[in-house]
């Protein structure tokens, strides 16, 4: 079946590093491909997407690449916030029904 | 704005306690998904519909089942709750046929089964 693989968490940085959460798939078909992100006590908030390989999503300075050759949509940011204090999930999507695949999240932690 | 709400932030219930979970969206959207969000393993769908009175299980539907009367609300029953169902849940909407979107998320109930 269809999944996800992300890294596990946490992950803590300093103020101003540089992040990178990897995330893998599997899919039969091919997906469109999402990172969520969830402050802490909210509901999850769509961060970016890419409908198709090499497409880059970007929102908030987070960017990530469509992959298909390595099956990745790996999630960056050059300069990390607290504010950017999270969990940060990946997700795909292969159907018109919009159901959603995610991958077990990962919390990142950025401390001034 | 787009708008997903829930009926509770938190709940704290007995075992054996019949749980109802109420969720609404104010976009007119047909899909609607109840999920449980458990830490490590992500988000897992328990449920979902496309339609009105229409439902279909998902990834761990056991122990739950759900109504949806109106395409604005959909509910999540826990018929007698039991401690393995303390955890974060998870509703969301979604349009049905436009390819591909987002499904946009409400805040969350977190539920603690005693």
């Amino acid at each position: 079946g269809d999944s996800v693989t992300q890294m596990e968490g946490p992950v803590t940085l300093s103020e101003e590093a540089f992040l990178t959460i990897n995330c893998t798939y599997t899919a039969t078909g091919y997906p469109s491909l999402f990172w969520y992100v969830q402050y802490p006590g909210e509901g999850l908030q769509l961060l970016l997407k890419a409908t198709k390989a090499d497409d880059k999503g970007s929102n908030k300075g987070f960017e990530a690449t469509y992959r298909k050759e390595t099956t990745s949509f790996h999630l960056e940011k050059g300069s990390v916030q607290v504010s950017d204090s999270a969990v940060y999930f990946c997700a795909l999507t292969l159907n018109a029904g919009n159901m959603l695949t995610f991958g077990g999240g990962t919390r990142l932690m950025v401390k001034p | 704005d787009v708008k997903v709400t829930q009926s509770s932030r938190y709940l704290v219930k007995r075992t054996g306690e019949k749980v109802f979970l109420e969720c609404v969206q104010d976009m007119d959207h047909e899909n609607m998904f109840w999920y449980r969000q458990d830490p490590g393993l992500g988000l897992r769908l328990i449920y979902f519909s496309y339609d009105v009175k229409m439902k279909e299980k998902g990834d761990i539907p056991e122990g739950y089942s759900v109504s949806r009367e109106k395409k604005e609300r959909f509910s999540l029953i826990l018929e007698s709750a039991s401690t393995n169902q303390t955890s974060m849940y998870l509703c969301a909407s979604a349009v049905r046929w436009t390819g591909r979107k987002t499904q946009y998320f409400g805040p969350g109930t977190r539920l603690l089964v005693l």
